[in-house]
C-alpha cells in the first residue's frame, strides 16, 4: 500500500479540457513533489512545493498549473494540454531536514494520462 | 544542474547471476539515494548514502558511495525475479540517472 494516494489513476482528456490531478499524504511531510514520467525514461521533476509554497518550477509550460491548499494536498491543475504531455504523472512527498530533495521520498502510484 | 550518468541501460541475467549499476558524477555529490521502480509501478526508495566511502547493505544488496562522492553502486548478489525493475540512482540535484533495466531469467 502506498502512503501517497493520486487520483484519478487514469486520465483520457482532449486537447480543450481542463482537469486536474490530486494528491494526498498524511505523513507530515512538507515537501511535496511533481514528476512527469514517460516511457522508458526516468522521472523528470516538474514542480516542488515546500511548506505550502511553490520552491522550484522547472519551467513548466503554464499549460500545467500546480496549487498546494495545504500541507497534505498538492493538485496539478491541467488545461489545454498537447498529445507530447501523454505521460505518468508521479506525485511524492518528504520531510524538509537538509533541504528540498535530501531526504528520502514516498511516491504515489501515479496518474496515466493521455492526451487525445 | 549535476549531471549523473547511469549505465549499464540494460542487464539480462539468469536467476542466481549477481548484477551492478553504477552511477558516475562530474562533480561532489552531497548525497545519492537509489530507487526501484517494477513494471508498471512507482519508484520506491531503497536507501541513501551520505559519508565518503560509504557501504550499506540491505540482504543480497550492497550500496557504495565513492570516496571523492563522484559515484556510486548498487550490487545485487544472486538475483531473484522479484529483482526485475529499472533502478535510478537520484543526486541532491533533484534528478534521477538514465536507470538500468533489470530483466532475470529464471
Amino acid at each position: 500500500d502506498t502512503e501517497v494516494t493520486q487520483t484519478p489513476k487514469h486520465l483520457v482528456m482532449g486537447m480543450t479540457n481542463k482537469k486536474s490531478l490530486k494528491c494526498e499524504q498524511h505523513m507530515g511531510h512538507r515537501a511535496m513533489y511533481w514528476y512527469k514520467q514517460k516511457a522508458k525514461k526516468p522521472p523528470e521533476l516538474m514542480f516542488v512545493y515546500s511548506y505550502e509554497k511553490l520552491s522550484i518550477n522547472e519551467s513548466v509550460p503554464s499549460r500545467f498549473s500546480p496549487e498546494c491548499p495545504n500541507s497534505s494536498l498538492l493538485n496539478l491543475h491541467l488545461h489545454a494540454l498537447q498529445p507530447e504531455d501523454s505521460a505518468l504523472y508521479l506525485c511524492a512527498s518528504s520531510h524538509l531536514q537538509g533541504g528540498i530533495g535530501n531526504q528520502p521520498q514516498h511516491f504515489g502510484d501515479g496518474t496515466r494520462l493521455s492526451i487525445l | 544542474g549535476q549531471q549523473v550518468m547511469q549505465i549499464p541501460q540494460y542487464q539480462h541475467v539468469q536467476e542466481g547471476e549477481d548484477f551492478t549499476t553504477y552511477c558516475n558524477s562530474s562533480t561532489t555529490l552531497s548525497n545519492i539515494q537509489w530507487y526501484k521502480q517494477r513494471p508498471g509501478g512507482h519508484p520506491v526508495f531503497l536507501i541513501q548514502l551520505v559519508k565518503s566511502g560509504e557501504v550499506k547493505k540491505q540482504k543480497r544488496l550492497t550500496f557504495q558511495f565513492g570516496e571523492a562522492k563522484k559515484n556510486s553502486s548498487l550490487h545485487i548478489t544472486a538475483t531473484q525475479t522479484t529483482d526485475v525493475g529499472t533502478y535510478f540512482c537520484y543526486n541532491n540535484d533533484m534528478r534521477f540517472g538514465a536507470g538500468t533495466r533489470l530483466t532475470v531469467k529464471p
